[in-house]
């Protein structure tokens, strides 16, 4: 497809468990990001990838949130031993081919709505 | 920093009303602006943007926003409301790197 793919939509976890939470991006995009956007709120940052390097986690709310994009297209966000507070809607965004002038646009994915049980 | 706020968390309009919603930002220099919309259960579709060309930008859906430095406010209208507006209405901001700061979003109905 030509738009930004997220898989599972929706996943629950009883709490303790690890879960992976997958992003593919628009085709040739540079960048990729993740916001968490908790229920009633607006999107907040988490990380950010150039190609598959991770520029900025400044955002991942503790050690047991990880995130890597190996080949510098799909990435995966990746919580363990989840808590109740992890629960919210997980966004992966991508921006920026190759080569073309920055604009800051960012194309954002369906989502991956995480319940903590 | 850059930060956003959204005034006003919900919006009622009758259809055929203005929409107008409001964003106020804070930035330590010149910022890229955007509205995003978000539907149920969807992701968000941006709707326009400001980069430092023309203060009046129009988007799709016939949205348009104006910036207004004097103001720090960046405020989305559209003059006549539509049953498919209703959703979810976001401000967002980026001080010229690649970090969106959103606001909390104003939720949007509209009356028959």
């Amino acid at each position: 497809g030509a738009g930004v793919s997220q898989s599972p939509r929706y996943k629950v976890a009883k709490r303790g468990q690890d879960v992976a939470l997958r992003c593919d991006p628009i085709s040739g995009h540079v960048s990729l990001f993740w916001y968490q956007q908790a229920l009633g709120q607006g999107p907040e940052f988490l990380t950010y990838f150039q190609n598959e390097a991770q520029l900025d986690k400044s955002g991942l709310p503790s050690d047991r949130f990880f995130a890597e994009r190996p080949e510098g297209s799909v990435s995966t966000l990746k919580i363990q031993r989840t808590q109740q507070e992890d629960s919210a809607v997980y966004l992966c965004a991508s921006s920026g081919l190759a080569g073309a002038s920055v604009t800051y646009e960012q194309y954002f994915g369906p989502g991956t709505r995480l319940t903590v049980t | 920093a850059q930060s956003v706020t959204q005034l006003g968390s919900h919006v009622s309009v009758s259809e055929g009303a203005l929409v107008l919603l409001r964003c106020n930002y804070s930035s330590s220099v010149p910022p890229y602006l955007f509205w995003y919309v978000q539907y149920p259960n969807q992701g968000l579709q941006l709707l326009l943007k400001y980069t430092s060309a023309a203060t009046l930008v129009k988007g799709i859906n016939g949205f348009e926003a104006e910036f207004k430095k004097s103001e720090t406010s960046f405020h989305l209208t559209k003059p006549s409301a539509h049953m498919s507006d209703a959703a979810e209405y976001f401000c967002a901001v980026t001080p010229n790197d690649y970090k969106l700061s959103f606001g909390a979003g104003t939720t949007v109905t509209v009356r028959a």
